[in-house]
């Protein structure tokens, strides 16, 4: 079965960090550019960054440049997200998906992580 | 970048046809054929319905067509059918980065 699994989400004070997870199955992740998009309780999709296969190529969305770094463990078929700096504008559901044309075909589940004092 | 825009809300009767538009700029929607099409349910995941403005993934319904004029994109559903209530999101290339539409509230009367 095509599986994306995330984890790693949850209550964080501002200025915090945490290292999000998504494990992979059932498709050959190591070919794939893999993506996070974030969703804010009651909002819209916002895309957040993304990766090549190789992990040689990164791009972020510009309100996260310098404090999210994306990577990945292609022997492990895991994607990561680590996001420090946290405000409460960084509150959201955390997908990850596959990318295929600039399309995202297979979504996890998604995590949440709530900035709160 | 700004959001692609979306009509925040949509509605149609169960086997008429509703259209979705998504206007962009000659950065996003207009340079690139790179407009994708989301459903999402309440709590759950959204899920891919059109690819590179036109194309349908495996398992999507043929009700589903998406097309693109210019600066502006269109998801048309056809034979609405009460499954099809969700929200819907566009989504275009912008050179080394993605945007989303702000979303659309589809609603079947």
């Amino acid at each position: 079965e095509v599986q994306l699994v995330e984890s790693g989400g949850g209550l964080v004070q501002p200025g915090g960090s945490l290292r999000l997870s998504c494990v992979a199955s059932g498709f050959t992740f190591s070919r794939d550019w893999m993506t996070w998009v974030r969703q804010a309780p009651g909002q819209g999709l916002e895309w957040v960054a993304n990766i090549k296969p190789d992990g040689s190529e990164k791009y972020y969305v510009d309100s996260v440049k310098g404090r999210f770094t994306i990577s990945r463990d292609n022997a492990k078929s895991s994607l990561y997200l680590q996001v420090n700096s946290l405000t409460a504008e960084d509150t959201a559901v955390y997908y990850c998906a596959r990318e295929a044309a600039v399309a995202f075909d297979i979504w996890g589940h998604g995590t949440m992580v709530t900035v709160s004092s | 970048q700004s959001a692609l825009t979306q009509p925040p809300s949509a509605s149609g009767s169960p086997g008429q046809s509703v259209t979705i538009s998504c206007t962009g700029t000659n950065s996003d929607v207009g340079g690139y054929n790179y407009v994708s099409w989301y459903q999402q349910h309440p709590g759950k995941a959204p899920k891919l319905m059109i690819y590179e403005v036109s194309k349908r993934p495996s398992g999507v319904p043929d009700r589903f067509s998406g097309s693109k004029s210019g600066n502006t994109a269109s998801l048309t559903v056809s034979g609405l059918q009460a499954e099809d209530e969700a929200d819907y999101y566009c989504s275009s290339y912008a050179g080394s980065k993605v945007i989303f539409g702000g979303g659309t509230k589809l609603t079947v009367l």
